[in-house]
């Protein structure tokens, strides 16, 4: 069972430059979400999306993009990448919306120099 | 933005303890989750609270969920290596999207 499936794994980016963070799960889960760790700080909230062609904000949702054209995939953009957004970023997806059990992908370790 | 306050931070004990880590908030929650975070991996839950004063066990894991649902514990009875990992608390306010908190960082000597 592939699950939630996100790339790359690991990425290094010089401030500025744009990058894609992929998402796809194959559980057929309307809701999808991503978001970023830090130390001390937990799991914070960036974007979410309850089906295809509706997304919305989390709490951080600042220097971020998202969009959902299917089901299965939620990528998240960087639009201009700054070290700030150096984070480990997690997509996850559930059937039950808020308060359901949140099935998470590996992550994706994001510097950025 | 609501806050799960989560205590304590970290947590080294040796194998064969016992140990209880809080999560705790000013507000009421519709429903607590409990996840568990192991290093280079997402969280993955353990168990979700509902009702006020609610007990759950999951082997040596007890889960409490406070009468007033603003806090909820975990305790660990005889704590294994295989339970080292982050454990956060996430809860849900009414239908808001769900919060997690900072987490505790437990990790058993053998």
């Amino acid at each position: 069972n592939a699950g939630v499936t996100q790339t790359p794994k690991f990425q290094v980016l010089k401030t500025g430059q744009s990058m894609t963070l992929q998402c796809a799960q194959d559980m057929n889960h309307e809701y999808m979400s991503w978001y970023r760790q830090d130390p001390g700080m937990g799991l914070r909230l960036i974007h979410y999306s309850v089906g295809a062609g509706i997304t919305d904000q989390g709490e951080v949702p600042n220097g971020y993009n998202v969009s959902r054209s299917t089901t299965e995939d939620f990528p998240l953009r960087l639009l201009s990448a700054a070290p700030s957004q150096t984070s480990v970023y997690f997509c996850a997806s559930t059937l039950g919306g808020v308060g359901g059990e949140l099935f998470f992908g590996e992550g994706s370790r994001l510097t950025v120099l | 933005t609501q806050l799960l306050e989560q205590s304590p931070q970290f947590l080294s004990i040796q194998e064969g303890e016992n140990l209880t880590v809080y999560c705790n908030s000013s507000s009421v929650f519709s429903s607590l989750q409990w996840y568990r975070q192991e290093p280079g991996e997402g969280p993955v839950l353990l168990v979700t609270v509902v009702t006020g004063g609610e007990v759950k066990k999951l082997k040596r894991l007890t889960f409490q969920f406070g009468d007033a649902r603003k806090d909820s514990s975990l305790h660990i009875t005889a704590a294994q290596p295989g339970d080292t990992g982050l454990y956060l608390c996430a809860g849900a306010f009414g239908n808001e999207k769900l919060t997690f908190g900072t987490g505790t960082r437990l990790t058993i000597i053998p």
